[in-house]
């Protein structure tokens, strides 16, 4: 079965560039049927489409993150991840890495992980 | 950016009773092409991801019992559960996902009464 881990530090601080990483289990980042999506959810509040990726490198990113996430993929490592810069507390989140079915919904999630900006 | 609109915000219902949960989105989702409306609705526990219960707007994912149905099309969506069990207090969310920029609605948040 497949499952997704996010990882990467807890705290960032203002100004700074937000990494994380998503290792992918039990299946292949290669897989041509799936694309791997970044989401993030600040607290309390909902969801919020941040980007995704093809196994090949092509990428959509929500316009509102206004060019400052990147995300990647490491078919060696089947892993994809997000760098996401000159971060502010409205960046504090919880991020899931999740994949994206061919039908276009969201079939599988992490558990996600929290990261907070503060100084 | 398409805006997806929930209602209502929040929705209290007895045990066995039926719970409805709207979704407007301000354009619509509905693919000429294939005649497939590019919406789908999750559910949110505490402490959770949230989880798949209906994609193309009335499709069921695999292992959603049937008390889950989602119906509409173009702009306007509706979820229901048939008879409300204590495990589907949750926030539930409609998601468009018919631009390469998806968005999502605010959440309804379903408790019992």
């Amino acid at each position: 079965q497949l499952q997704l881990q996010e990882s990467g530090p807890g705290l960032v601080k203002p100004s700074e560039t937000l990494s994380l990483s998503c290792t992918v289990s039990g299946g292949s980042i290669r897989n041509e049927n799936y694309h791997w999506v970044w989401i993030r959810q600040p607290p309390g509040r909902g969801l919020e489409w941040i980007g995704r990726i093809y196994y090949s490198g092509t990428t959509y990113y929500n316009p509102s993150l206004k060019s400052r996430g990147t995300i990647s993929v490491d078919t060696s490592r089947n892993q994809f991840s997000l760098k996401l810069s000159s971060v502010t507390a409205a960046d504090t989140a919880m991020y899931y890495c999740a994949r994206r079915n061919p039908l276009g919904h969201i079939d599988v999630w992490g558990k996600g992980t929290t990261v907070t900006v503060s100084s | 950016d398409i805006v997806m609109t929930q209602s209502p915000d929040s929705l209290a219902v007895s045990l066995g009773e039926r719970a409805t949960i709207n979704c407007k989105s301000s354009q619509s989702v509905l693919y000429s092409s294939n005649n497939k409306n590019y919406l789908g609705w999750y559910q949110q526990k505490p402490g959770q991801p949230p989880k798949v219960l209906i994609y193309w707007a009335s499709s069921r994912e695999s292992g959603v019992p049937d008390r889950f149905s989602g119906s509409g099309s173009g702009t306007d969506f509706t979820l229901t559960i048939s008879s409300l069990q204590a495990e589907d207090v949750a926030v539930y969310y409609c998601q468009q996902y018919y631009t390469t920029a998806p968005t999502f609605g605010q959440g309804t948040k379903l408790e019992i009464k």
